[in-house]
C-alpha cells in the first residue's frame, strides 16, 4: 500500500527551464510534506517543506505547492541548473507518528546543459 | 559540525550470517530514525528512537531485525540470519526533536549485500 507516489520515474529538462516534479498521497493524516534530493552514494538532503496549513512555500529557486483537496503536491525548480541533476524524493509525515517519513519512489531529474 | 555518520559504508555477507550496522547521530539530536532503500525504490521506514526508547518499531520487516540506542547517541541495527532480500542501503537520520521544522539529517548509508 503505497501512501506516497511519484508517478514519473524520470524527467529530463534543459538548463534554464522549469522542472516540475509531482507527488500524490493517500493518507489524509499527513500534515507535513518534504522534498529531499539525493546524489549517488550519499544520503538524502533536505530541500524544502510545507505544512498542511499552507498551499505554497518558496525558497530561492525551489517552490512547493500543496493541493490538499487533491492530495497532491509539486516541486518547481526555476531555473534548472546542471547541479540539480539528482533523484528527488517526496516525503510526508504526521506528528502522531513521531514524524517518521513516508517516501515516494523518487524521480530522477537530468538537467541538460 | 559533524553530520550523521554510519559504519561500515559497505558490508558484504553470506546468507545466514548476522550483521551489525552503526549510526552516530548529530550531537544533541534526540530523535533517530532508520530507513532502508532497496534497489530502484524509495526509502522505507524501519524504526525510530526518541532518546533511548523506540516508540515505533512498525517498519521492522521481521523478528530478525532489532535495533538499540544507548546514551541518547549511537544506535545499532542488527540483522540476524541475513537473507538475500535484506540486501539494501540502510540509512540513518537524526533530528533535534520531533515535530514540524525538526528536519531529519541523513547519513551516507550502509550498503548491505547478502550473497
Amino acid at each position: 500500500d503505497q501512501q506516497v507516489k511519484q508517478n514519473s520515474p524520470s524527467l529530463s529538462v534543459q538548463e534554464g527551464r522549469i522542472s516540475i516534479l509531482n507527488c500524490d498521497y493517500t493518507n489524509s493524516m499527513f500534515d507535513y510534506f518534504l522534498w529531499y534530493k539525493k546524489y549517488p552514494a550519499e544520503g538524502p538532503t533536505f530541500l524544502i517543506s510545507i505544512s498542511s496549513i499552507k498551499d505554497k512555500n518558496e525558497d530561492g529557486r525551489f517552490t512547493v505547492f500543496l493541493n490538499k483537496s487533491a492530495k497532491h503536491l509539486s516541486l518547481h525548480i526555476v531555473p534548472s541548473q546542471p547541479g540539480d541533476s539528482a533523484v528527488y524524493f517526496c516525503a510526508a509525515s504526521y506528528k502522531a507518528a513521531g514524524n517518521k517519513l513516508t517516501f515516494g519512489g523518487g524521480t530522477r531529474v537530468l538537467v541538460k546543459p | 559540525g559533524a553530520g550523521v555518520s554510519q559504519s561500515p559504508s559497505n558490508k558484504v555477507t553470506e546468507k545466514g550470517k548476522d550483521v551489525e550496522l552503526r549510526c552516530d547521530p548529530i550531537s544533541g539530536h534526540t530523535a533517530l530514525y532508520w530507513y532502508r532503500q532497496r534497489l530502484g525504490q524509495g526509502l522505507e521506514f524501519l524504526i525510530y528512537f526518541q532518546g533511548n526508547s523506540a516508540p515505533d518499531k512498525s517498519g521492522l520487516p521481521s523478528d530478525r531485525f532489532s535495533a538499540e540506542r544507548t546514551g541518547e547517541s549511537v544506535s545499532t541495527l542488527t540483522i540476524q540470519r541475513t537473507q538475500q532480500e535484506d540486501s539494501a542501503v540502510y540509512l540513518c537520520a537524526s533530528s533535534l526533536g520531533l515535530g514540524p521544522g525538526n528536519e531529519q539529517f541523513f547519513g551516507p548509508g550502509t550498503r548491505l549485500t547478502v550473497l
